[in-house]
């Protein structure tokens, strides 16, 4: 593994159902984050954790969950996914929280709900 | 509120000049991002500023003036895989990024 890796690459899901996005990185990164990018708007944060254990919300939580349990983990999961949850979902890393460092972002997941 | 202001589509020349404007309000400044979006890819890392000035990296360039809300990302030689989208993000408060719809900006030959 090299950088953030995401998967699935993209699904199709049906509404109701339950669906986790995975994101993984190798660069011993503390502060990790998802953002959801819809067309004509700015990536949008939902979820983010400053360091393995903590998590926090960010502009846009509603219906999603996440969780970390180590360093390098950091699920994104919808527990009963709707249609205004098709978007594209951007994982991505910093080494440091609370500091000016850039952003890290794996290559995306786009999920489409029906 | 927090907003970012940054013009949806630009359209240039292959070996032009272009410049990428960017306007700002935040609770809070830490700094000014810019990065580079292709089309169905992840954005990736352009420049960062956090004084007033210039900061110049190769053929692409980035200003900063804090007391007016503004920075420019300044794109030379343009070479046709230029054409991305440009995402501005300044850093509030909380060291979050807030980003911009971003630009999309077009090269023709």
């Amino acid at each position: 593994i090299a950088g953030i890796t995401q998967a699935p690459t993209s699904q199709i899901l049906a509404a109701g159902r339950r669906m986790t996005l995975r994101c993984t990185q190798d660069m011993r990164h503390n502060a990790m984050y998802w953002y959801r990018q819809d067309l004509g708007l700015g990536l949008r944060l939902i979820h983010y954790s400053n360091t393995a254990g903590t998590t926090g919300k960010g502009e846009v939580p509603d219906g999603y969950s996440v969780s970390r349990a180590n360093t390098d983990d950091f699920p994104l999961t919808l527990a009963s996914a709707v249609p205004s949850q098709t978007s594209v979902y951007f994982c991505a890393s910093s080494p440091v929280a609370g500091e000016q460092n850039e952003q890290f972002f794996g290559p995306g997941t786009r999920l489409t709900v029906l | 509120g927090q907003n970012i202001d940054q013009p949806t589509e630009m359209t240039a020349t292959e070996g032009a000049i272009v410049q990428i404007n960017c306007t700002y309000q935040t609770s809070g400044f830490n700094g000014l991002f810019w990065y580079q979006q292709h089309a169905g890819e992840a954005p990736t890392f352009l420049s960062y500023n956090v004084l007033d000035g210039l900061e110049e990296k190769g053929r692409f360039s980035s200003f900063l003036s804090r007391s007016k809300g503004y920075s420019y990302l300044l794109l030379k030689e343009l070479q046709m895989k230029d054409s991305a989208s440009y995402l501005c993000a300044p850093m509030d408060s909380n060291y979050q990024l807030i980003w911009g719809a971003g630009t999309k900006l077009i090269i023709k030959p």
